[in-house]
């Protein structure tokens, strides 16, 4: 089956450096997607990942080792709206995505 | 904003009844798929749709069933609610099946089963 494992809380301050993990078992693998949910938001794409390696978009970097099945969510220079759930997700052959049960990260000041 | 776009917004029924739920996808895209999200989960996947056939299916029963038009838009529609079909329902389009690099997804329908 399809699984992946994520912590489902992070907290960070203000200007700090979080790290989401997030371990997958597949088959038919093709890449790792991250999103963003605000509470009451629709999930929105932050990040993707089909080669080992690391993805930098601004303040959110992403990094993807398939021969782990690892991939992390980097935010950096946190700020107070950051404060929401993220999901991994994976993309597999069958054209579907398998999401993880997301983590939460509060940003305190 | 992403384009996509949901409706209701939200809608209460009770348990046996049906209901149909409608999405737009973003302009230019031929991808639609559906997922069902309860509270404090990841969204569950249903299906996809790819020029209007379905392609691809999540572990969800038969009494899920979907379609898409010409336009690209798409219909959920649930027979029989039960209880635990009370989740957000959200759609999301994206240019190419299979290869779902980017997802867009709508504000989603809650939806309340009593």
């Amino acid at each position: 089956g399809q699984s992946l494992e994520q912590p489902s809380e992070v907290t960070a301050v203000e200007g700090a450096i979080v790290q989401i993990n997030c371990t997958y078992q597949t088959s038919g693998f093709y890449g790792l997607s991250w999103y963003q949910q605000h509470d009451g938001g629709a999930p929105t794409f932050l990040s993707y990942n089909a080669l080992d390696g690391l993805e930098e978009t601004g303040r959110f970097s992403s990094f993807l080792s398939r021969s782990d099945s690892y991939g992390y969510l980097l935010l950096q220079e946190l700020q107070m709206k950051d404060s929401a759930s993220y999901f991994c997700a994976n993309n597999t052959n069958a054209g579907k995505s398998t999401f993880g049960d997301g983590t939460t990260l509060t940003v305190k000041p | 904003e992403t384009g996509v776009t949901q409706s209701p917004t939200h809608l209460i029924k009770t348990r046996g009844q049906q209901v149909t739920l409608r999405c737009s996808s973003q302009s230019g895209h031929n991808t639609v798929s559906w997922y069902q999200q309860a509270l404090g989960q990841g969204p569950q996947f249903i299906f996809q749709y790819y020029r209007e056939e379905e392609n691809g299916r999540g572990n969800f029963p038969p009494r899920f069933s979907g379609l898409q038009f010409p336009n690209y838009s798409s219909e959920l529609n649930v027979n029989a609610l039960e209880l635990d079909d009370s989740a957000l329902y959200l759609c999301a389009s994206s240019r190419l099946a299979g290869d779902q690099e980017t997802q867009y997804f709508g504000p989603g329908t809650r939806l309340l089963v009593l």
